[in-house]
């Protein structure tokens, strides 16, 4: 059971937009800077967004995140089959004093 | 061109120790917060523990609190983790990662622990 709620799974038609939400509290999404990571299978993690929605140099603005209160969301716009991948947010949580991650979501393009 | 470069795993018995090591080149080393992160396999990202750029302050995830510990060596640009006591659920990749969360983050290729008898 992680700390932070994602969907299990998600899915689009290419050139459609997806957004995959990501749950906590107080002690970690409520009051820190959230992250998303994008994970294709077999390989590492790469850095989405940060600080809840900046983007790093060279990821796409199609890639946008947003936080409201103890949730955060990143959406994908311009849907394209190479964005068939594993999504996982992540924060730093007070209460723990560890990081922590969503459980992640899985995008298919149709 | 930044590289982590994670090293140490394998196969061990339950119980049994291991001591990962990523080698760090490319930047200033003793400027990051460093972060290990494991992956079951077919499972999600689990934060396991992270380390100050001077190594005065170290966290770790609770359920590797006690067996666990996070080290580095800058002088060397080297991160470790040495662990004890291990179980079939530390199975894992285990990533080696620079400031986690910022915009500086970057993640090594990662190094599989297999604990098995």
């Amino acid at each position: 059971q992680s700390v932070l709620t994602q969907p299990p799974s998600v899915s689009a038609a290419p050139g459609q937009r997806v957004t995959i939400s990501c749950s906590g509290s107080s002690s970690n999404i409520g009051n820190k800077y959230v992250s998303w990571y994008q994970q294709v299978p077999g390989t590492a993690p790469k850095l989405l967004i940060y600080d809840n929605n900046k983007r790093p140099s060279g990821i796409p603005d199609r890639f946008s995140g947003s936080k409201s209160g103890t949730s955060a969301t990143l959406d994908i716009t311009g849907l394209q089959t190479g964005d068939e991948a594993d999504y996982y947010c992540g924060a730093w949580d007070d209460s723990l004093s560890a990081g922590v991650f969503g459980g992640g979501t899985k995008l298919t393009v149709l | 061109e930044v590289q982590l470069v994670e090293s140490g795993g394998g196969l061990v018995q339950p119980g049994g120790s291991l001591r990962l090591s990523c080698a760090a080149s490319g930047f200033t080393f003793s400027r990051f917060w460093m972060t290990w992160v494991r992956q079951a396999p077919g499972r999600g990202l689990e934060w396991v523990a992270n380390i100050k750029q001077d190594g005065s302050e170290k966290y770790y995830v609770d359920s590797v609190r006690g067996r666990f510990t996070i080290s580095r060596d800058n002088a060397k640009n080297s991160l470790y983790l040495q662990m004890n006591s291990l179980g079939a659920e530390d199975t894992a990749v285990y990533y080696c990662v620079r400031d986690w969360g910022s915009s500086d983050t970057y993640w090594g290729q990662g190094t599989l622990v297999t604990v098995s008898s």
